[in-house]
């Protein structure tokens, strides 16, 4: 399977737990994103990466969430001292170089529950 | 700041029924536009995109959307639906100067056999 690889698949913590989520983009892709989706609603942007480098973060990535890429080949999200809020599906993307014009190929996600 | 509006939160039709799917977005600059599919139990897939040229375009599977630069619009349809397009639909924007999408809520079609 070439596609965008996530794991887990699910987690479940109890609050005040840190969880990190793993993201492996499409081979060559260089451009990763992660958005968060809740119940009910369509998946919200939280940050991307362009090879190493975090280009943008969204004001729902509070303090407690940091995002790595380290050599701009798979990413991880870290959740410190988690919340019942955070309790959602968590999406990885990934998309190819291309000037200009950005397809996204999204990966199953990793389902968090906090407790 | 950008939005996407879908009205249609959930749609039941029975097969062979037509299908139009609604999407505004408020943004008044160069967007690309995307409809996601998501069946149930798989990840988010691609099923078409506006990014120029011809504002009718044709994904897989027989959709096609059209794109109404006047009325924000860019609605999704089908002339005649199956049971397995049964399935979670999601209208995107992408603000042409950045990368990051903005999703709309979905609508969720049931398909009856």
């Amino acid at each position: 399977d070439t596609g965008v690889s996530q794991d887990p698949r699910h987690k479940i913590t109890k609050r005040g737990q840190n969880v990190t989520f793993r993201c492996d983009p499409i081979s060559e892709h260089n451009r990763l994103y992660w958005y968060r989706q809740t119940l009910g609603q369509g998946p919200e942007f939280l940050t991307y990466f362009q090879n190493e480098a975090q280009l943008e973060k969204s004001r729902l990535l509070s303090d407690r969430f940091s995002a790595e890429r380290p050599k701009g080949s798979f990413s991880t999200l870290e959740i410190q001292r988690t919340e019942q809020g955070d309790s959602a599906m968590y999406l990885c993307a990934s998309s190819p170089r291309r000037q200009g014009i950005d397809i996204q190929y999204f990966g199953a996600g990793t389902r968090l529950s906090v407790l | 700041a950008q939005s996407v509006s879908q009205h249609n939160h959930h749609v039941i039709l029975s097969e062979a029924a037509s299908l139009e799917l609604g999407c505004n977005y408020s943004y008044g600059g160069t967007v690309n536009l995307f409809w996601y599919v998501q069946y149930p139990g798989q990840h988010l897939q691609l099923l078409l995109k506006y990014f120029s040229g011809d504002p009718l375009v044709k994904g897989i599977k027989g959709f096609e959307a059209e794109f109404i630069k006047s009325k924000f619009s860019f609605n999704l349809r089908k002339p005649s639906v199956q049971w397995s397009d049964t399935a979670e639909y999601f209208c995107a924007v992408n603000d042409a100067g950045t990368y990051k999408y903005i999703f709309g809520t979905g609508t969720r079609l049931k398909v009856l056999a």
